[in-house]
């Protein structure tokens, strides 16, 4: 199975500072069309987790623009460019390129 | 608007079954695969098991192998799942996601396996 390691697990931001979320793969996540299959979601409190990145670095619609994704083959990051009170929440990586799908452990994102 | 609802939850004993079943509305549900995802209380996401557009291939987590089956009805636009021989540690919210890349969710539904 693929191991997705996200660092760090907790992430204390300031309001207005930018954020960064690192994601790392057992195994290259580049599939056999030559996409690579790493998303990025978030789960505010008490919500169901909604996609912000497909494919790395694709923002799904109504996602603003201060969240961005980029990486390539194991090593993935996930940044908000300036975090604001509606950003508090946990956020996961998930790989679709392989088999089991397989999610990170999570990071949490709260304001200081 | 895309629609995903999820509901058949409940509590049950250890042994027991359930199913669960996912309403969508709001797009061409017979051209998306489907999925269930889980999450223990206050845990991390557990991918469960994929069907795809047609029925006709689904995937499994070695946690559930054997033991849940995903199925859709698509003349009823409805997904479901299947779960028999429930265990303590199948406690959880069970969300159904559309598409193999999970562009949207459900709202979840809780499965509370205790005696």
């Amino acid at each position: 199975d693929v191991v997705m390691t996200q660092s760090p697990l907790s992430l204390p931001v300031t309001l207005g500072q930018p954020a960064s979320i690192s994601c790392r793969s057992s195994q290259s996540l580049v599939y056999s069309d030559g996409n690579t299959y790493l998303n990025w979601f978030q789960q505010r409190p008490g919500q169901s987790p909604r996609r912000l990145i497909y494919k790395v670095s694709n923002r799904d619609s109504g996602v603003p623009d201060r969240f961005s994704g980029s990486g390539s083959g194991t090593d993935f990051t996930l940044k908000i460019s300036r975090v604001e009170a509606e950003d508090v929440g946990v956020y996961y990586c998930m790989q679709a390129t392989q088999w089991p799908r397989t999610f990170g452990q999570g990071t949490k994102v709260e304001i200081k | 608007e895309v629609q995903l609802v999820e509901s058949g939850g409940g509590l049950v004993q250890p042994g027991g079954s359930l199913r669960l079943s996912c309403a969508a509305s709001g797009f061409i549900f017979t051209t998306c695969a489907m999925n269930w995802v889980r999450q223990a209380p206050g845990k991390g996401l557990e991918w469960v098991s994929t069907v795809s557009y047609s029925g006709d291939n689904t995937y499994y987590a070695d946690s559930v192998k054997g033991r849940f089956t995903i199925s859709r009805d698509n003349s009823k636009n409805t997904l479901y799942l299947q779960m028999n021989s429930l265990r303590v540690e199948d406690t959880a919210v069970y969300y159904c996601g559309r598409t193999l890349h999970f562009d949207y969710w459900g709202q979840g539904t809780l499965v509370t396996v205790s005696s």
